[in-house]
């Protein structure tokens, strides 16, 4: 089973519109991290936001929040106030435990349109 | 803001050739890892390295590869004898600590084209 599954190869979203990124994620650990990153045509990796297995509420970092549905194994990121900058591949990932890898989806590239 | 380097950015080779890529993590992380990206596919963990020795390793990281901290800077992987299919975009992260709340920083990606 995947690790991480994103179901939205891609996205489309209107400037200034809210957006939210599907990420689903498998794991029996009861200790994991939850990551989105940001990729631009550029192609480095930037962190977006982090949410903790046992964190009690979802995580906000400025445009950027989570949220987190634990029963449901979801950790979807949603982008408000879109922004053209914001076009890129999005890409959730997990670490588990006290493992070093991180597991990462399959990305999402998202699309502001002016 | 201290950041993860990676160098060159680009590097073409002919295929059974060998090659080196390498990276400066941020100077006071002690976890570092390497990660590829076939163009237009997820991100895929290879190695990590700790405390100068491969602490944990991948299905894709077999025998053609090894990772060396040959001083306190720099952190690089080797690829002997490559091959078509190692064409990736190659990234070297690193983190202070390991657990499920270490964030790992990320460098900007060696473009790896082999011939």
């Amino acid at each position: 089973a995947q690790k991480i599954t994103q179901t939205q190869p891609g996205m489309f979203v209107q400037e200034k519109e809210a957006v939210t990124l599907d990420c689903t994620y498998d794991t029996s650990d009861p200790s994991y991290g939850l990551f989105w990153y940001k990729q631009p045509s550029s192609g480095e990796m930037i962190f977006l936001i982090y949410q903790g297995s046992y964190d009690q509420q979802n995580a906000t970092e400025g445009r950027y929040s989570l949220n987190f549905q634990k029963a449901r194994k979801s950790a979807n990121l949603v982008i408000s106030a879109s922004q053209l900058g914001d076009s890129a591949m999005y890409f959730c990932a997990m670490r588990e435990g006290t493992g070093n890898q991180f597991y990462f989806g399959t990305g999402t590239s998202l699309t502001v349109i002016p | 803001e201290p950041e993860v380097t990676q160098t060159p950015s680009h590097q073409v080779t002919q295929m059974g050739q060998e090659v080196i890529l390498r990276c400066v993590p941020i100077s006071n992380h002690l976890y570092f890892y390497w990660y590829r990206q076939i163009l237009g596919q997820k991100v895929e963990f290879l190695v990590s390295f700790y405390n100068n020795e491969i602490s944990e390793k991948s299905e894709i990281f077999d025998d053609q590869f090894s990772v060396e901290r040959p001083d306190g800077s720099n952190f690089t992987l080797k690829i002997r004898s490559t091959k078509l299919e190692d064409s990736a975009m190659y990234f070297c992260a690193s983190s202070p600590t390991s657990g499920p709340r270490n964030e790992q920083f990320f460098g900007p990606g060696t473009r790896l084209t082999v011939l």
